[in-house]
This record gives C-alpha cells, structure tokens and sequence, in this order.
C-alpha cells in the first residue's frame, strides 16, 4: 500500500534541533490530517488541513508547526521539542474531510524519539 | 460528546478460534463506523467500515455490524489466524465535523 509515504521512517533528535516531517498522498484526497499516537493512549488529532487550508488544530504546543504546500503534500516542522513528545506520527488524508462518509487513508508513520 | 469504548486488551487467542472484539459508542447524529487494524511497525488500515444502521462492513474474514439500537459495532472473525495479530481501533466520525474519535485500541495475540 503506498497510498500515504511518510518520510523519514525513523528520527532520533536532541532537544535543540529542528526537523521536518514529510507525508505525501497519492490518492487525490483534498484532506489531511496529523496524529500522534502515544503508548498506551488515544490517538491525537493533532492537524486538519482541508484544501490546504488548516481547518483543525487541537491546542498543539508551538513547538510543532504544520504546513500544507498543496493538497498532496503535508510537513510537520518541529523544534525544540520535549522527551515526552516521543511517539509515533501518523500523516493520513481523506477526500473531503467533511462527509461522515469519508474514510481515512493512513500513512506508516514516522517513529520519533527526542532525548 | 462523542466517544468510542473498546474492551480492553490484550486478547489472546489460539489459531482458528473465534473473535470478538466490543465496540460501543456516544454520539449526536448519524455516525459513520469504522474498524481499523494496526500491524507492528506499520500506520493504521481500513479494515470495514458501515455508514448507517444495520448495515454490515465485512473484509478479510472480519465482519462488523451497526447496531443503533444498542450503539455497537463489535468485530467480529469466525477463525483467526496467526497473521491477525495486530491492534484493532474501533472509531466513528459524524457529520460537520473534520475528526474521527478512535478507541483505545485492542490488542489481539493469535498463537499457533
């Protein structure tokens, strides 16, 4: 299935430095979406973006900083980030986003630890 | 406000028993019913979904069905396999809204 890639697979990074987090769809979707997904916890709707334009954001720490360039692209920019944002993201899009209908394509995530 | 309660996990099962996983829900409105399964190291799949009551999602053996009248959505496979084993997130999603609740999750461990 490689409707939804995310980039990089794996990332180790220091409490100082600044990263970014890719997701591209191939599906034609209009939606996308950032989720955090913890241990032992619900997933996080962390991002909505509906025509590139954010729709959603469910009182996320500055520290993370989305962008959506255009409907197939979605980047996660983080910085100075804190241990206990270690956790799997996961990039998904939909078609709409607005229908009870529409359903959710997720990407592999990216697997994030901050030391 | 909407919310989604799944069993607790995990589940253990030997190859070729039966499955249940429990699924109830909140929500104002007519919602949409999903089941997704997560394998290890992987992002979550659609696995079936129903969008209005008493309709029956089924794929890969795995059959669920939108119960309005008990708010439900239990998952059900008549014989697993070892390659089932993975987490399961029961979710829903309403109208003028852009987000899915999702369960908890179930995790299920199917030996051979």
């Amino acid at each position: 299935e490689t409707g939804v890639t995310q980039t990089p697979r794996h990332l180790v990074m220091g409490m100082t430095n600044k990263k970014s987090l890719k997701c591209e769809q191939h599906l034609g979707h209009n939606a996308m979406y950032w989720y955090k997904q913890s241990a032992k916890k619900p997933l996080e709707l962390m991002f909505v973006y509906s025509l590139e334009e954010r729709v959603e954001n469910n009182s996320v720490p500055s520290r993370f900083s989305p962008e959506c360039p255009n409907s197939s692209h979605l980047f996660l920019h983080l910085h100075t980030l804190q241990p206990e944002d270690s956790a799997l993201y996961l990039c998904a899009s939909s078609y709409s986003g607005y229908e009870n209908t529409d359903t959710q394509y997720f990407g592999p995530g990216t697997r994030l630890t901050v030391l | 406000g909407n919310s989604v309660t799944q069993m607790e996990g995990p589940v253990t099962l030997s190859e070729e028993a039966f499955l249940t996983i429990n699924c109830t829900y909140t929500a104002t409105g007519y919602p949409s019913l999903f089941w997704y399964v997560q394998y290890p190291g992987e992002g979550l799949q659609l696995l079936l979904k129903a969008t209005k009551a008493d309709d029956k999602g089924s794929n890969k053996g795995f059959e669920a069905t939108y119960r309005k009248e008990t708010t439900s959505f239990h998952l059900e496979k008549g014989s697993v396999q070892v390659s089932d084993s993975a987490v399961y997130f029961c979710a829903l999603r309403t109208s003028g809204t852009y987000k899915y609740i999702f369960g908890t999750g179930t995790r299920l461990k199917v030996l051979a």
